[in-house]
């Protein structure tokens, strides 16, 4: 099946610090969705989007539908420990039967 | 509360051996899947369904087994033909249109052949 390209693969960051992290899709999509999972657990979701151009808070979490739609991106700011865990990224091509998901990002935090 | 569950959240199997893996969800959503994860590589697609007696094989669905004869229910079965099946594995639920809304997915099993 489509693969999304997700990056980066994993991070080491500090307490405190901004994250970035961003997924890219050949083919159109019509929603791109953000997941979060912890260790053990399956993944939660943490916002949808469904509009090119579509900018989503939840907390400190922020995420953006690109204008191409071709693409996605979630930002959290003043990262805390419980942040720690595995991002995923998902998107829905129109009339596709389910969603593809990216590989995950993997978050580490350095107290 | 609403929500998917899966059972038991730890399993052994010896080599050689079938087993299943339960999902049950409440939700009322018409469509299931199932996903194996492994270290690094993502979430793989084993079999769907969008309708009760109807699914889908997915990417990797060699060595595994499913059945929905019901809405709720959704049991995968891992085969003695399933070369590698030590793994995490996941249940998601959706309404009907693909997951537009997203999937609800459950706590997951770990499977482990000993």
């Amino acid at each position: 099946g489509q693969q999304l390209n997700q990056s980066p693969q994993s991070m080491f960051i500090q307490e405190g610090e901004d994250v970035s992290m961003n997924c890219t899709s050949s083919s159109i999509f019509n929603t791109w969705l953000w997941y979060k999972q912890d260790p053990g657990e399956g993944p939660v979701l943490l916002i949808a989007l469904y509009k090119a151009g579509e900018l989503t808070s939840n907390g400190r979490l922020t995420a953006q539908f690109g204008i191409t739609r071709k693409d996605s991106f979630l930002n959290i700011s003043a990262s805390i420990p419980s942040d720690v865990g595995i991002y995923f990224c998902a998107g829905r091509e129109g009339g596709a039967d389910g969603l593809t998901f990216g590989k995950g990002t993997h978050l580490i935090i350095q107290p | 509360d609403g929500g998917i569950t899966q059972s038991p959240k730890y399993l052994f199997r010896k080599e050689g051996q079938n087993v299943t893996l339960s999902c049950e969800q409440n939700l009322n959503h018409d469509a299931m899947y199932w996903y194996r994860q492994d270290p690094g590589q993502g979430l793989r697609l084993i079999y769907y369904s969008q309708i009760v007696n109807d699914f889908q094989k997915g990417d990797i669905a060699e060595g595994y087994s499913v059945s929905r004869e019901k809405k709720e229910s959704f049991p995968l079965t891992v085969t003695s033909a399933q070369k590698n099946p030590t793994a995490f594995y996941l249940c998601a639920s959706s309404k009907a249109g693909g997951g537009f809304y997203g999937y609800t997915f459950g706590s997951g099993t770990r499977l482990t052949v000993v």
